[in-house]
């Protein structure tokens, strides 16, 4: 059973501050990461994805893969209230036809 | 632009009504999902297709089935609904390995 796992929070940051927001994943195969953005009551959409261990930077955003330790992480630099939404964690096997596993979210608040 | 179109944001209907749900892909995607989201069980996956007429289960088919006649379009169909089929329904197509999403359907079945 693939799992991932992320803290459903809320993680409660001020504005101007770093956001981070972790996922963990059971499956070693898994090769291919997103990190979708949820604002209440829309859909989600996509902000970054990564595939290599190491960092990936856009823009305020900075993705984190480590593989051997089986963790994803998304840096928020800057954050600001409109930063404020429901964070998705998205994992993909290799091989054959793609079927994402999502985490449950994680909440972040950005205060003034 | 990328667009994929649900036909109702809204939906009430009864127990025991036989309900539609239809998804539009302006793409030529060849990937369409089906998902419902509740709070605190994230998003689950009801059904996918890989191409017409093609359909696969997913998570929670249970009481769901799926239609897809045509490349563009993928519908979901509650047979029989019931009050536990309350839920946010997002359709999603794959571009890659990039899942593009619909507005979503806010179902509630009373």
């Amino acid at each position: 059973q693939k799992e991932v796992e992320q803290n459903s929070g809320p993680l409660s940051v001020p504005e101007g501050a770093i956001a981070s927001l972790n996922c963990t994943y059971s499956d070693r195969g898994s090769q291919s990461f997103f990190w979708y953005r949820q604002y209440s009551g829309k859909s989600p959409e996509l902000i970054m994805s990564i595939y290599s261990n190491g960092d990936k930077e856009d823009g305020r955003f900075t993705a984190q893969l480590n593989k051997a330790s089986q963790y994803v992480s998304l840096l928020i630099r800057d954050s600001q209230p409109s930063d404020s939404a429901t964070y998705l964690c998205a994992v993909n096997l290799s091989g054959g036809s793609y079927i994402p596993t999502f985490g449950r979210g994680t909440s972040l608040i950005v205060h003034p | 632009d990328v667009k994929v179109t649900q036909s109702s944001r809204y939906l009430v209907k009864r127990t025991g009504e036989k309900v539609f749900l239809e998804c539009v892909q302006d793409m030529d995607h060849e990937n369409m999902f089906w998902y419902r989201q509740d709070p605190g069980l994230g998003l689950r996956l009801i059904y996918f297709s890989y191409d017409v007429k093609m359909k696969e289960k997913g998570d929670i088919p249970e009481g769901y089935s799926v239609s897809r006649e045509k490349k563009e379009r993928f519908s979901l169909i509650l047979e029989s609904a019931s009050t536990n089929q309350t839920s946010m329904y997002l359709c999603a197509s794959t571009l890659g390995e990039t899942q593009y999403f619909g507005p979503g359907t806010r179902l509630l079945v009373l």
